[in-house]
């Protein structure tokens, strides 16, 4: 089925360690986002990018980096994971934000 | 900056019953707004969106929504649910990032449980 395909589903990391969550669409949308979500706090923005090339931060950047260097896809990377990063992430992506967004099952990582 | 505030964290009704999610915004300009669904152990869904026009909004699985520019409110109703229906509801309004491209900002979300 055409969507945002995330992977890995699930990932539990050491304290220091590095990783990098990868999203993928097909269909041919030129914004993609990545969100984090945690208990009682809702969707946060970490990270988005309008076109293919350029990125911007969001609410929560710190502690993360993002890659856009093909359009169909959008890395979001830990260089150094605490335990204040575990959470559900999300990669979304869009034609317009009229249109909504369509997003991907997420990615759920411990940091330990 | 434009906010989203959902007023009820849990929601807990019985199946049949109709429900009210509530969503207010604030925003000075013009807005798209939505409903996403998120289920279980899955990413969100879009329900339903205002862009323009008839404040009545028909979405997917039965639910609607009215926009209420006086009260800024975006409200989610079903007129009876299922147990189906239980599942995490976000409402988002679009917002103007710094570097002039769009996002949407969503809210806390409101857990709705359908008992039997």
């Amino acid at each position: 089925n055409a969507g945002v395909t995330q992977t890995p589903k699930f990932q539990v990391l050491k304290t220091g360690q590095s990783m990098t969550l990868q999203c993928a669409q097909d269909m041919n949308h030129n914004s993609m986002y990545w969100y984090r979500q945690d208990p009682g706090m809702g969707l946060r923005l970490i990270y988005y990018s309008a076109s293919e090339g350029t990125t911007d931060k969001g609410e929560v950047p710190d502690g993360y980096n993002v890659s856009r260097l093909k359009k169909q896809n959008f890395l979001l990377g830990l260089e150094s994971a605490a335990p204040s990063q575990t959470s559900v992430y999300f990669c979304a992506s869009s034609t317009g934000v009229l249109y909504g967004y369509t997003f991907g099952s997420g990615t759920r990582l411990t940091v330990v | 900056a434009q906010s989203v505030t959902q007023l009820d964290s849990q929601v807990p009704v019985f199946e049949e019953a109709p429900v009210e999610l509530r969503c207010n915004y604030s925003s000075s300009v013009s807005v798209y707004l939505f409903w996403y669904v998120q289920y279980p152990n899955q990413g969100l869904q879009l329900l339903l969106k205002y862009l323009s026009g008839s404040t009545l909004v028909k979405g997917i699985n039965g639910f609607e929504a009215e926009f209420n520019k006086s009260q800024t409110s975006f409200h989610l109703r079903k007129p009876s649910v299922h147990i189906s229906d239980t599942a995490e509801y976000f409402c988002a309004v679009s917002a103007r990032t710094q570097g002039g491209s769009e996002k949407l900002v969503f809210g806390k979300g409101t857990k709705l449980t359908v008992n039997p």
